[in-house]
């Protein structure tokens, strides 16, 4: 079975801008959840997903959202990039009622 | 709210040397605890999990041991090898949050 992919996996923008990452969870997967690691505040949940609805959010500002569509697949997006938005946004995925979450390979956000 | 607190890294050992990772939470409920590693430019691999009290995890030759009395999780293994150099995160899932709350992650460097 393939794994969580995300695209694309490296990413150059400048402030301002703003920015879509895809996630495509693990076929049969339901919940998809977002993390953003950067060297400095380590792992942090951004939000999760679960049947198009938004469960629950993470302490980041509106500038980030996200969304999930009816085959699972969820997208984050990122308003008016600032600097410090540079990271690695990980998706992960689980099944229903399972607590384990199953990462991709992630996407390298440079903001310049 | 929960927190999860991992022994500060980095660690060197040589190869075949006996490693421990010391992790310790904080929760108001009783979480499921993982630990995930992360290979250079990668996304987070599952190592193993414990979702109750004494239960022990163990994949590859690591351990963990579910300790409620002590709120800990130490990861270890006998005998580590060059291809174990990694950063080890430990991690628990807040009941149903679908959110996992992460460690400052430990950086294993292991000497041939």
């Amino acid at each position: 079975k393939a794994g969580v992919t995300q695209t694309p996996r490296y990413l150059i923008k400048t402030r301002g801008q703003q920015v879509t990452l895809s996630c495509s969870p693990i076929s049969g997967h339901r919940s998809v959840s977002w993390y953003q690691q950067t060297p400095g505040q380590g792992l942090q949940f951004l939000f999760e997903y679960f049947s198009e609805t938004q469960r629950n959010k993470g302490n980041f500002p509106g500038r980030f959202s996200g969304r999930q569509f009816s085959n699972s697949r969820s997208e984050m997006n990122v308003s008016t990039l600032e600097l410090g938005d540079s990271a690695l946004y990980l998706c992960a995925s689980s099944l229903t009622g399972e607590e384990t979450q199953y990462f991709g390979p992630g996407t390298r956000l440079l903001v310049l | 709210g929960d927190s999860v607190t991992q022994m500060e890294g980095p660690v060197t050992l040589s190869e075949e040397a006996f490693l421990t990772i010391n992790c310790t939470y904080t929760a108001t409920g009783y979480p499921s605890l993982f630990w995930y590693v992360q290979y250079p430019g990668e996304g987070l691999q599952l190592l193993l999990k414990a979702t109750k009290a004494d239960d022990k995890g163990s994949n590859k030759g690591f351990e963990a041991t579910y300790r409620k009395e002590t709120t800990s999780f130490h990861l270890e293994k006998g005998s580590v090898q060059v291809s174990d150099s990694a950063v080890y995160f430990c991690a628990l899932s807040e009941r149903g949050a679908q959110k996992l709350v992460f460690g400052q992650g430990t950086r294993l460097t292991i000497n041939p």
